[in-house]
């Protein structure tokens, strides 16, 4: 599976739009990105996934790129209960085990 | 259904005792994965099952770990020989082989502390 890069940390004012970054310059043609959330103490939550178009849920929007090297994972308005770590994942399939990096951590500030 | 369930939620032993975890998955679910996470990292994959079967064990899951899901319902995982370095939160997922695109349930996990 390819190999994923995102920022540290950020910080996102509450009610505004929280956009996470994910570079995967080695993605292959049959990968899906996927996105996960972790909240401190529970485990990680599916968000959403994605392979070539772009993709909206009730939690989030996911803006993948043309090349589809990177991928942008959007929150409209965040909330405080959004602070958490938000990872995103590469693979061929939502079904197989699934390679975690460190994610980004995401603070939401009143 | 209440989503997956993990029992204890945390566990202290003493270096050199034998824990077992148990993991429910969502009934309908016929994928179980274990995955462990310290303190800061991603959770890394430990192994996983499809049914009963066993399919793949990662190279962290040395011989003091054994996982088992008899008759591919609950699962357990057993630490023989505890080590401080087994610390960590022990985390459980499920998921449906008939929807392959869609992402894992996790539990809300085990946390174990050797002392």
């Amino acid at each position: 599976d390819a190999k994923t890069t995102q920022p540290t940390s950020m910080d996102c004012a509450e009610g505004r739009a929280a956009n996470l970054p994910c570079n995967h310059s080695t993605i292959s043609g049959n990968e899906y990105v996927y996105w996960y959330r972790q909240i401190h103490s529970q485990g990680p939550q599916y968000i959403i996934h994605g392979l070539k178009n772009n993709e909206t849920n009730e939690m989030a929007s996911l803006i993948i790129t043309e090349d589809r090297k990177s991928s942008t994972l959007i929150l409209p308005h965040a909330t405080l209960r959004d602070t958490a770590v938000y990872y995103c994942i590469v693979s061929r399939s939502g079904n197989t085990p699934l390679v975690f990096g460190k994610g980004t951590r995401l603070s939401v500030i009143a | 259904d209440t989503g997956v369930s993990q029992d204890p939620r945390h566990k202290i032993t003493k270096r050199g005792q034998n824990v077992t975890f148990r993991c429910d998955p969502i009934s309908e679910h016929n994928r179980l994965y274990w995955y462990r996470q310290t303190l800061g990292q991603g959770p890394e994959f430990l192994t996983y099952f499809q049914n009963e079967a066993q399919l793949e064990k990662s190279r962290l899951l040395s011989d003091r770990f054994s996982a088992e899901r008899p008759k591919g319902s609950f699962s357990t995982l057993e630490i023989q020989r505890t080590e401080q370095g087994d610390s960590a939160m022990y985390l459980c997922a499920s998921s449906s082989q008939g929807q392959a695109t869609y992402g894992y349930t996790f539990g809300s996990g085990t946390r174990l502390t050797v002392v």
